[in-house]
This record gives C-alpha cells, sequence and structure tokens, in this order.
C-alpha cells in the first residue's frame, strides 16, 4: 500500500520560470491538499482538490495553480517564479468527507535563482 | 483570522525526562486536532491527533490534551529518547480533509 509519493524530489529555476509539480494521495484517499513550507517555519495551506475542483484556497497568488485529475493525482503549478517562493512543497491526502486525518509526500525542494 | 500559536520555539531536556508542549488556537470551530514531527529533511509525520470530543488522548510514551473552552492544547512526551529530537508541529482544522493551519514549530532537543 503505497503511501503519499511526490515529484520531483529537487529543482532548480530562475525568476520568472513556471514550475509544476506531482503528487499521488495514498491509496483510497481522494483528496490532495497542497502546503508551502519555507525553512524554519511550519507549512503553511495553498489550497486543496477533491473531486477535480478546487475546494478551498489560503492566502497565496493566483501564480499558484493546480489540478486533480480523475485518478486523484494533483498538480501544483508556479508561474513568474520569485526568489520568495523557494521552499519546501508538500502534498498531504485526506481520505475523504468523513476522515480527518491527512499524511504527507516526502516534499520537493524547490531553489529559484 | 485562523491561527495557531505553539509554545516553547526550541525546547532541550535531559533523555528519560518529559517534555510538554502547548498550543492555543483562534477558531472556535476547530475540532481536529493533530500533531506532526518532522526530522531534518523530512514529511511530517502525524504521530497523535484528538478531536474535540475527547479530553484526553494516550499513545505509548505520548499524550494529548485538549481544553476546549480556554482553546489550548498540549502534547506530553514522558521518558524521552534520543530519537525523539525532531521539530513539532501542533495544528488545528475543521474536520473532514479540512486545511490544516499550523502552529510555528518547536525543535525538541534531548541530553544524553
Amino acid at each position: 500500500d503505497a503511501g503519499v509519493t511526490q515529484s520531483p524530489t529537487h529543482l532548480i529555476k530562475t525568476r520568472g520560470q513556471q514550475v509544476t509539480l506531482r503528487c499521488s494521495p495514498k491509496s483510497g484517499h481522494d483528496t490532495v491538499s497542497w502546503y508551502q513550507q519555507a525553512l524554519g517555519q511550519g507549512p503553511q495551506f495553498i489550497f486543496q482538490y477533491y473531486e477535480e475542483e478546487e475546494r478551498q484556497r489560503g492566502n497565496f497568488p493566483d501564480r499558484f495553480s493546480g489540478h486533480q485529475f480523475p485518478n486523484y493525482s494533483s498538480e501544483l503549478n508556479v508561474n513568474a517564479l520569485l526568489l520568495g517562493d523557494s521552499a519546501l512543497y508538500l502534498c498531504a491526502s485526506g481520505g475523504g468527507a468523513y476522515s480527518y486525518e491527512q499524511y504527507f509526500g516526502p516534499g520537493t525542494r524547490l531553489t529559484v535563482t | 483570522g485562523e491561527n495557531v500559536e505553539q509554545h516553547p520555539s526550541t525546547l532541550s531536556v535531559q533523555e528519560g525526562d518529559s517534555a510538554v508542549i502547548k498550543c492555543t488556537y483562534s477558531d472556535s470551530a476547530s475540532n481536529y486536532f493533530p500533531w506532526y514531527k518532522q526530522e531534518l529533511g523530512k514529511r511530517p509525520q502525524l504521530i497523535i491527533d484528538i478531536r474535540s470530543n475527547v479530553g484526553e488522548k494516550k499513545d505509548q510514551r505520548i499524550a494529548v490534551t485538549l481544553n476546549k473552552t480556554a482553546k489550548h492544547f498540549s502534547l506530553h512526551i514522558t521518558e524521552t529518547q534520543p530519537e525523539d529530537s525532531a521539530v513539532y508541529f501542533c495544528a488545528a482544522s475543521k474536520g473532514s480533509a479540512s486545511k490544516i493551519i499550523f502552529g510555528s514549530g518547536t525543535r525538541l532537543s534531548i541530553r544524553p
């Protein structure tokens, strides 16, 4: 039973570029949330996807967008990268309407130069 | 707005002693309080959680308490061991698969 997986593990981009990060939820889970964790801080909620739609969104600009596929996997896209976007991006999956627990993937370390 | 405050930011305890981390939350609609442990370079790992209809929960050396009236919740680790060294995050959410609001973290160090 695979846990939450993310790809790639590390990524280096230049300011102004665009990036796509990927997440596969834990088997049996249908909800995917994305978080940004800056160095030395707690994860900050970006948005959540359920049934292929964005269900909740945190205080992040429209440069951050996402998608969920019919197999429940998800992508996070960030356009016009800024130096401040450098962080660990975490994906968490949950089991839907009656499940409270969320489990995190290993994260993607994004460095913007 | 929604906020979770966590104290202390760093904690150093002698191996075998107990460690306590305290958190407060602002949104009275919060009803689920998970605790995550994050080792350096790794993912946050859910170690214990508590729902608002329960005041205390214990799992071996780890226990959590919740005071809904005061909007306080705490993590207690007894008989600490070197492998307990990590950053611990408290968090709050408003139910099933809802967004999680994290505290700022506590770096716990266990002295041999």
